[in-house]
């Protein structure tokens, strides 16, 4: 199946602690995107990989750090989870952020 | 298996006529709808949104349509203007999760809409 997979699903944790969510894409896609669903209308955009550079990294905490080991993958990492941290986060990527925009299946995020 | 389609990845239309862009279905659980908006090197931003209970909504240039039964929107734009070119996403939810997903949305893979002057 060609498709944008992220794990896990479902990430309860405890406040302090660092976690990952893993993004991997197999449909040949460049650019590769995390957004952060806040509420059921806004979706922020976190960052933007094309071919393994950053192209856009909006105004997020330095605790969020996203590792594209190649372009088929984009991780982000979380370190000193805190409360607010708690949201649904999305994996999307694209064809030169126009073509076949292709977002995961979402992973939402529990900070207790 | 795409629970929210969109069969068009692209659509042209001439400025000042109607844009009309589709979005299909399959999960009868998602009782609430959105249509976002994203414009290269940006983030989709939120345009207009409805819920099952309703069949039309409308803020100004933009209707969308909910047909129930056939489990199709569709989104109109009219007059359509030369900075509506850009790509639309169709997203869809669930008030009650059901399938074990993350009860986040489920985005459709979006159409380039082009606004020809």
């Amino acid at each position: 199946d060609t498709a944008v997979s992220q794990t896990p699903k479902y990430l309860v944790t405890q406040m302090g602690n660092d976690k990952s969510i893993k993004c991997e894409q197999n449909l040949g896609h460049d650019t590769m995107y995390w957004y952060k669903q806040d509420s059921k209308k806004f979706l922020k955009i976190m960052f933007s990989y094309n071919n393994k550079e950053l192209i856009i990294n909006e105004t997020v905490p330095n605790r969020f750090s996203p590792k594209s080991p190649d372009k088929a993958h984009l991780n982000l990492h979380i370190n000193s989870l805190e409360l607010g941290d708690s949201a649904v986060y999305f994996c999307a990527s694209s064809l030169r952020d126009i073509y076949g925009y292709t977002f995961g299946s979402g992973t939402r995020l529990t900070v207790v | 298996d795409q629970q929210v389609k969109q069969n068009s990845p692209s659509l042209s239309v001439q400025e000042g006529r109607i844009s009309i862009l589709n979005c299909d279905y399959t999960n009868s659980m998602f009782d609430y709808f959105l249509w976002y908006k994203k414009y290269p090197a940006e983030g989709p931003t939120f345009l207009i949104s409805i819920s099952s209970i309703k069949d039309k909504n409308e803020d100004g240039r933009f209707t969308v349509f909910l047909n129930k039964s056939a489990k199709h929107l569709s989104l109109h734009i009219v007059p359509s203007q030369p900075g509506d070119s850009a790509v639309y996403f169709c997203a869809a939810s669930a008030e009650v999760e059901s399938g074990g997903g993350a009860d986040g949305l489920t985005f459709g893979k979006g159409t380039h809409l082009i606004i020809q002057p």
